[in-house]
């Protein structure tokens, strides 16, 4: 059963700087491309960014392109999204998602993100 | 920007059957677009329900299905049951490894 737990979230001061983590079980992680998808509290889901299984090419969405970087450690079968000049827009539960060919199709449970003062 | 839609919200009576509907601001969807669905319920992570327009995810009903109908994809929930209360997402392919999320549409039974 694929696993994906994400780690790292929590309450920070606009401007500052975080990074989520998310650990892959039970699947080749290194045959799979990754994607991070946010909800803010009571809002829809938002796709933020996408790896390739090797790492060698990444896709984001506008509103987060320049702010935020995906990135993955293959050895380590964890996926990584630093997230920098962080705003209270940017509130919200972090998921993290496998990729099957062009939809994602196993999840993790999301880990929390406040940005407040 | 891309803006991707579905309807807010939509109500169905226990055992009846409903589409719910996934367009684009500004053209039409299509197989190309290879749409997929995920239902969340409050609290809880999204669950893939279908892929690539009509293909049920392991383990889903096949009382949940997907289409291609007119210019937007579709979900349909036929013979709807109270457990599938719940907010269900469509996700569009846009090319370029890019992705965007429909608004969603929270389905009551």
């Amino acid at each position: 059963q694929v696993h994906l737990v994400e780690s790292g979230g929590g309450v920070v001061q606009p401007g500052t700087s975080l990074r989520l983590s998310c650990s892959a079980s039970q699947f080749s992680f290194s045959s799979y491309g990754m994607h991070w998808v946010r909800q803010a509290p009571g809002k829809g889901l938002e796709w933020l960014a996408f790896i390739w299984y090797d790492g060698s090419n990444t896709h984001y969405a506008e509103s987060v392109k320049g702010r935020f970087t995906i990135s993955r450690d293959n050895s380590k079968n964890t996926l990584f999204l630093q997230m920098n000049n962080l705003r209270a827009g940017d509130t919200s539960v972090y998921y993290c998602a496998r990729a099957d060919t062009t939809h994602l199709d196993y999840w993790g449970q999301g880990t929390l993100v406040t940005v407040s003062s | 920007q891309t803006v991707v839609t579905q309807e807010p919200s939509i109500s169905v009576s226990p055992g009846g059957t409903v589409t719910l509907t996934c367009g684009l601001s500004s053209g039409s969807v299509s197989a190309s677009h290879y749409p997929s669905w995920y239902q969340q319920t409050p609290g809880q992570a999204p669950r893939t329900l279908i892929y690539s327009t009509k293909t049920r995810a392991s383990g889903v009903p096949d009382r949940f299905s997907g289409s291609i109908l007119g210019n937007k994809a579709a979900l349909t929930i036929t013979g709807a049951q109270s457990e599938d209360e719940s907010h269900y997402y469509c996700v569009l392919y846009m090319s370029r490894d890019i992705y965007v999320f429909g608004s969603g549409t929270w389905v009551t039974v």
